[in-house]
């Protein structure tokens, strides 16, 4: 099925740990967005990439990294210098015919 | 920046009520989404609209771009569209290759059989 897979679900983290987010795609779309949502806020902009081995920062990059090395795949790496990184990340990408959004399932990372 | 307001916060209804879920924003938009987040989290796109109103199943999404303002509706509401629904507008000047979304807070929706 076409769709979008981050990995993993819930993830516990240490103080000064980097830890990297998995994001896959077979929707064969060239767009792709990391968002994070905390409670009762509305979903924020980290990193997007509109093609491969290119990306840029979005409203709240600071203390985090990706990369776009294939089509498929946007992986975050939550960084030790992100102060409050415990918080929920959605991963999604944009049809490039109908704008159409797709999400992940989220990753739910809570820091120790 | 687009200042997005929904309302309400919470919504809670009993099994079979017709549903609306409101949305303000502030600057001119191309676009609005509404998304549909299950408890899990994961977010699943409804609707993607730049005028007048779509229509699928038991959900029906409006806009008036003048006014600034977009609806969700559901008719003969079912505990399985207890969810939170999330409006996006698309700014009409995004510029850069940026998402050009301002996302809502979100309605939390309760239906209870």
């Amino acid at each position: 099925d076409g769709g979008i897979t981050q990995s993993p679900k819930y993830l516990f983290r240490k103080e000064g740990q980097n830890v990297t987010l998995s994001c896959e795609q077979n929707l064969n779309h060239d767009a792709m967005y990391w968002y994070r949502q905390d409670p009762g806020q509305g979903l924020r902009l980290i990193y997007y990439s509109q093609i491969v081995n290119d990306f840029q920062k979005g409203d709240i990059a600071e203390g985090y990294s990706v990369s776009r090395e294939k089509k498929e795949s946007f992986p975050l790496t939550v960084t030790s210098a992100q102060k409050n990184p415990t918080a929920f990340y959605l991963c999604a990408t944009r049809g490039q015919l109908t704008g159409e959004l797709f999400f992940g399932e989220g990753s739910r990372l809570t820091v120790l | 920046k687009n200042e997005v307001e929904q309302s309400p916060q919470n919504l809670t209804a009993q099994e079979g009520e017709f549903i609306t879920i409101n949305c303000s924003y502030s600057v001119g938009i191309s676009a609005l989404h509404w998304l549909q987040q299950h408890p899990g989290g994961g977010i699943v796109s409804l609707f993607m609209l730049s005028s007048g109103k779509k229509k699928h199943g038991r959900l029906i999404a409006t806009i008036n771009i003048q006014e600034k303002h977009s609806s969700l509706h559901i008719t003969a509401s079912h505990p399985r569209d207890s969810a939170v629904y999330i409006c996006a507008p698309q700014n009409l000047y995004s510029g850069g290759g940026a998402d050009g979304l301002t996302f809502g807070k979100g309605t939390h929706l309760i239906i209870q059989p």
